[in-house]
């Protein structure tokens, strides 16, 4: 297995509505990552998990939250979001951190409309 | 801190043209380079790597020679076709620091191939 799975891949939301991202790699890899991307523009690194724990938040805003419940097993729990928060959300996963020698991963992403 | 410059796009050819877009980077240390394309409504895909010096990184008729000299990671192909229509992202991590963990992207090139 050689991908990086993601659920679902729309999902429509309300401000007041809490959703959960869901992401899954059964590579062996011991990092993943969660990315924001906005149409026509490259993605924007998120959060960092490495061997499970958190090692990079970057500064998002406490409406996002990650959650790493296995090595196999990325979430992203959504709430009290706002319109400017509608996206595609990229997980992605690497062998080793920093993913110099082997590349990142992607899963091909959940488009979040937030209305 | 580390950054990636892409040619400004968008690239329209026509099939069977020569293609070339151009990377350049900035990094501290010693990084590691990719290509990733991202078709129509999809994830981000690995196209090419290099992780050191004088590398060159092909796939699928693309190709990409890392020079520290020019500090350049330019993509061509010798024969697009209307299936490469996609966007380009040039991209790199390097070791250590505050990018620990971080894949640095460039703004990307949209390329658009007529039959």
């Amino acid at each position: 297995d050689t991908e990086v799975t993601q659920t679902p891949k729309h999902l429509v939301m309300g401000m007041t509505n809490k959703k959960s991202l869901k992401c899954e790699q059964h590579m062996g890899h011991r990092a993943m990552y969660w990315y924001k991307q906005k149409a026509k523009k490259p993605p924007e690194l998120m959060f960092v998990y490495s061997y499970e724990k958190l090692s990079i938040n970057e500064s998002v805003p406490s409406r996002f939250s990650p959650e790493c419940p296995n090595s196999s097993l990325l979430n992203l729990h959504l709430h009290a979001l706002q319109p400017e928060d509608s996206a595609l959300y990229l997980c992605a996963s690497s062998q080793e951190t920093q993913g110099l020698h082997y590349g990142y991963t992607f899963g091909s992403g959940t488009r979040l409309t937030v209305v | 801190g580390n950054s990636v410059t892409q040619m400004e796009g968008p690239v329209t050819l026509s099939e069977e043209a020569f293609l070339t877009i151009n990377c350049t980077y900035t990094a501290t240390g010693y990084p590691s380079l990719f290509w990733y394309v991202q078709y129509p409504g999809e994830g981000l895909q690995l196209l090419l790597k290099a992780t050191k010096a004088d590398d060159k990184g092909s796939n699928k008729g693309f190709e990409a020679t890392y020079r520290k000299e020019t500090t350049s990671f330019h993509l061509e192909k010798g024969s697009v076709q209307v299936s490469d229509s996609a966007v380009y992202f040039c991209a790199l991590t390097a070791p250590g620091g505050t990018s620990y963990g971080k894949l640095t992207f460039g703004q990307g090139t949209i390329l658009t191939v007529h039959p």
